[in-house]
């Protein structure tokens, strides 16, 4: 089993509409949990950290999901502009805090 | 606000050659990584490194790779004999504290012919 597990979609979701996605975990020791946000050819660029009360950042809205071993991202009200690549990132602690990276979810929004 | 810079932005090397890339960390942090993207594929670890040492490294970072920081600002990935599939984008990334959100740099494309 994949130590961060992400479908890989493509979502295509129409401007406007409100998409979310899941990514899962394998290792109970993971510390912290990011969602990054990547670009064709760039590199990722911190979108939110995900905190055990889950946390709101405009559109964004980030949950962990201990329990489960997940976590989650949606976005509402999508914009064109957030077509891109969404990584989910898990940080062990009991591997020196190494980040241990999702292959991304590919998310398209189409006007 | 600042930032990890890295160069070069591209780096076109024979194979067997010998390649340098370069990395300033956001000055404050403490922790500092190597990772690469192959074209299409997921962000892979390379090595993490802190009091001047490396601190972790995966499976990929294997003799012909080597990191040092010989200024306290610079920190350098050298690749000692390029292959055809070291070809990918170098990220170097900083973090302040273990556990803390990872800061990029905008990547070294590196192609190897």
């Amino acid at each position: 089993r994949k130590e961060v597990e992400q479908d890989p979609g493509p979502f295509n979701v129409p401007e406007g509409a409100t998409v979310a996605f899941n990514c899962t975990y394998s290792n109970s020791a993971s510390q912290s949990f990011f969602w990054y946000r990547q670009d064709c050819r760039k590199e990722p660029k911190l979108l939110m950290s995900v905190y055990s009360s889950g946390n709101e950042d405009g559109r964004f809205t980030a949950q962990l999901n201990r329990a489960s071993q997940y976590i989650s991202l949606l976005i509402r009200d999508s914009k064109l502009s957030d077509s891109a690549t969404y990584l989910c990132v898990v940080c062990l602690m009991d591997s020196n805090y190494q980040l241990i990276w999702g292959a991304g979810t590919k998310l398209i929004i189409k006007p | 606000e600042p930032e990890v810079t890295q160069t070069p932005s591209h780096q076109v090397t024979q194979m067997g050659q010998e390649v340098i890339l370069r990395c300033v960390p956001i000055s404050n942090h403490l922790y500092f990584y190597w990772y690469r993207q192959i074209l299409g594929q997921k962000v892979e670890f390379l090595v993490s490194f802190y009091n001047n040492e490396i601190s972790e490294k995966s499976e990929i970072f294997d003799d012909q790779f080597s990191v040092e920081r010989p200024d306290g600002s610079n920190f350098t990935l050298k690749i000692r004999s390029t292959k055809l599939e070291d070809s990918a984008m170098y990220f170097c990334a900083s973090t302040k504290e273990q556990g803390n959100e990872a800061f990029f740099g905008q990547g070294t494309r590196l192609t190897v012919v």
